[in-house]
């Protein structure tokens, strides 16, 4: 069991492209979250999904969209990337409602140039 | 405005119980406490949570005043392998949010 992967581990980007960060779970967790983290910093929420279908926005979503079309997948997309997106990404997953522990995904390290 | 306050860094000693204090004066009666850690570089980890009374699980102790006002997490026996960030968090019930503060460094010495 996997648990949670993200996809890629690490990636330099150029200000302006498009990038998909993907994170995939075999749990069946319902509840999926996207986090970012800066340097020096706690974790801040960008975008969850309690459920399959339907997403909701967290603390810092502006230049991110996510899609739930399954329970396993939450890809969080940033359309055109700019510099102060550069960070480490996490995804997580909790099981039946928001009060369950989340389990975290290795993180997306995103260097935007 | 920060939920929770907690020292920004502690040294333990390997083998010795190591108490991470966490003040959340304002909690309401519906938010729970929460603890995660970060050892470097990898994802957050789920350590414990509680509402009220006090929690134990394998990894460690929740203890809660009476007045929910401050909690301590216990590690009983730290390892080196404890080495991490501490994060102690107040979740609203029903909130898919998790808030990281900056947490306590804590740095287990052999």
């Amino acid at each position: 069991i996997a648990g949670i992967t993200q996809a890629p581990t690490s990636q330099i980007l150029a200000a302006g492209r498009r990038m998909t960060l993907r994170c995939t779970q075999d749990m069946r967790h319902n509840a999926m979250y996207w986090y970012r983290q800066d340097l020096g910093l706690g974790l801040r929420l960008i975008h969850y999904s309690n459920t399959a279908g339907t997403t909701g926005k967290g603390e810092v979503p502006d230049g991110y969209s996510v899609s739930r079309a399954n329970t396993d997948d939450f890809p969080l997309t940033l359309a055109s990337a700019v510099p102060s997106q550069t960070s480490v990404y996490f995804c997580a997953s909790s099981a039946d409602g928001p009060n369950n522990e989340q389990f975290f995904g290795p993180g997306t390290r995103l260097t935007v140039l | 405005d920060a939920k929770t306050t907690q020292p920004t860094s502690m040294d333990c000693a390997e083998g010795r119980a190591a108490n991470l204090p966490c003040n959340h004066s304002t909690i309401s009666g519906n938010e729970y406490v929460y603890w995660y850690r970060q050892i470097h570089s990898q994802g957050p980890q789920y350590i414990i949570h509680g509402l009220k009374n006090n929690e134990t699980n394998e990894m460690a102790s929740l203890i809660i005043t009476e007045d929910r006002k401050s909690s301590t997490l216990i590690l009983p026996h730290a390892t080196l392998r404890d080495t991490a960030v501490y994060y102690c968090i107040v979740r609203v019930v029903d909130d898919y949010k998790l808030s990281f503060g900056a947490g306590t460094t804590v740095t287990v010495r052999a």
